[in-house]
C-alpha cells in the first residue's frame, strides 16, 4: 500500500545551521505531498505542499521539491531559528482515488541557542 | 480569519465517563475530518463527513461516534472512556474530497483519570 517514510529524529541542531529533513513516499498514480508542522500542545499547521513533479513548495524560508524519479519531498531550510523547534510530518493524498492523507510518522526538530 | 476551532483545548473526563469534543469551522468546507494523535505519533483518522455522509474507519473502535448537525459543526463523542483514549484530538477540514488540503484546528487534550 502507499506509505510516507521519514528520517527518526530528534534532529539537534543549532541556530543558523542548514537544515534537511527527508522525506520518501510509495504510492499509485500521483499524489500531492505535504509537510506540516506541529509546535508542541498544539495542531497541525501546513507549512508546504506541492501538487504535481518537479514542483516546489515554499514558506517561512522552507522548502521542498516533489522529485517522482526519486520519489522523494526532502524539506530543507537555509538557516534555522529557534523557533522553528517542532515536528515536521511529511503526508500524500490523492492516490487511489482517495482523499486521505497518509503521513509519516514525524521527526522531532530541536534547534539550540 | 476563517478557521477551525476546537473546545475545550483540555478535557479532563474519569474512566467510563462518556464525553463529546466540539469542532466548528468558518471555511464552509464539505468534509470534516476526525483525527486521534497519541504521544510521539501521527495522527490517526478515525471517521470523516462529507456533506451529512459519514465513513468511518475500519479500525475505529465503536466506542467512537460523531455528529454533524450542520455544515459548521462537528463531534466526537466518546461513549466510555478508556485510559488508553487519552491522546490529543485533531479536527480538520477540507474543501471537498479531491486531493485538497486540510486545515487543522489546535486540538483538544484528553486526559482520562
Amino acid at each position: 500500500g502507499d506509505s510516507v517514510t521519514q528520517m527518526e529524529g530528534p534532529v539537534t541542531l543549532s541556530e543558523e545551521a542548514f537544515l534537511t529533513i527527508n522525506c520518501t513516499y510509495t504510492a499509485t498514480g500521483y499524489p500531492s505531498l505535504f509537510w506540516y508542522v506541529q509546535y508542541p500542545g498544539e495542531g497541525l499547521q501546513l507549512l508546504l505542499k506541492a501538487t504535481k513533479a518537479d514542483d516546489k513548495g515554499s514558506n517561512k524560508g522552507f522548502e521542498a521539491t516533489y522529485r517522482k524519479e526519486t520519489t522523494s519531498f526532502h524539506l530543507e531550510k537555509g538557516s534555522v531559528q529557534v523557533s522553528d523547534s517542532a515536528v515536521y510530518f511529511c503526508a500524500l493524498s490523492g492516490t487511489s482515488g482517495t482523499y486521505k492523507y497518509i503521513f509519516g510518522t514525524g521527526t522531532r526538530l530541536k534547534v539550540l541557542a | 480569519d476563517a478557521m477551525v476551532i476546537q473546545n475545550p483545548r483540555y478535557q479532563v473526563t474519569q474512566f467510563g465517563k462518556p464525553v463529546t469534543l466540539s469542532c466548528s469551522q468558518t471555511l464552509n468546507h464539505n468534509v470534516m475530518y476526525w483525527y486521534q494523535q497519541k504521544s510521539s505519533q501521527a495522527p490517526k483518522l478515525l471517521f470523516h463527513y462529507y456533506d451529512k455522509d459519514f465513513n468511518n474507519e475500519a479500525d475505529t473502535p465503536d466506542n467512537f461516534q460523531s455528529r454533524r448537525p450542520n455544515t459548521s459543526f462537528c463531534f466526537l463523542d466518546i461513549r466510555s472512556p478508556g485510559l488508553g483514549d487519552a491522546a490529543m484530538y485533531l479536527c480538520a477540514t477540507s474543501r471537498d474530497m479531491k486531493w485538497n488540503e486540510q486545515f487543522f484546528g489546535p486540538g483538544t487534550r484528553l486526559t482520562v483519570l
